[in-house]
């Protein structure tokens, strides 16, 4: 089923520590992003990638890094984590910067 | 800055209609989505407007004037499974998407 697949789906995670949400689309589409989403806000956009080789800066990119190493993957590092970054992560891709968005089932992130 | 505006919460009764706004102040246009989102769910595409005038698309409907920064998302004959979040989002002159923080509507029978 074409799509994109995050992973993991949860994870608790102890402050300070690395870690690293994964990103995978088989829909061949060129843009892809990452999202924050907390209870109360919009969508805030991290980092963004409008093609493979390509990485941009959103609104709130403090303390993430991505890497687009190709069309497919587009993984989401948080260097040294913060509890401020207990979120829900969701990645989502579109064909073109004007088209709609796809977007993964999310990752549930908690920083103690 | 950048701004969109829509109610936090709505109530409406299974078999009604419901109108959602959405008012947005943004640099430059190039396009407004609605999207559905369900709790625990990711969001998904449900419309996209780019000039004025109504879309619509079975039991759903949105609206766009552009001249007074506003839209609305109808819809029509409510069933439970509509209960769910709906977020409005703008793309700027960037081709960014400035999101509203959503809308959720609860459906009661």
């Amino acid at each position: 089923i074409a799509g994109i697949t995050q992973a993991p789906t949860s994870q608790i995670l102890a402050a300070g520590r690395r870690m690293t949400l994964r990103c995978t689309q088989d829909m061949r589409h060129n843009a892809m992003y990452w999202y924050r989403q907390d209870l109360g806000l919009g969508l805030r956009l991290i980092h963004y990638s409008n093609t493979a080789g390509t990485t941009g800066k959103g609104e709130v990119p403090d303390g993430y890094s991505v890497s687009r190493a190709n069309t497919d993957d587009f993984p989401l590092t948080l260097a040294s984590a913060v509890p401020s970054q207990t979120s829900v992560y969701f990645c989502a891709s579109s064909d073109s910067i004007t088209d709609r968005y796809t977007f993964g089932s999310g990752t549930r992130l908690t920083v103690v | 800055g950048q701004n969109i505006d829509q109610p936090t919460e709505m109530t409406a009764t299974e078999g009604a209609i419901v109108q959602i706004n959405c008012t947005y102040q943004t640099s430059g246009f190039n396009g407004l989505f609605w999207y559905q989102q369900h709790a625990g769910e990711a969001p998904t595409f449900l419309s996209y407007n780019v000039l004025d005038g109504l879309e619509e698309k079975g039991r759903f409907s949105s609206f766009l004037s552009r001249s007074k920064g506003y839209s609305y998302l109808l819809l029509k004959e409510l069933q439970m499974k509509d209960s769910a979040s709906y977020l409005c989002a703008v793309m700027d002159s960037n081709y960014q998407l400035i999101w509203g923080a959503g809308t959720k509507l609860i459906i009661k029978p």
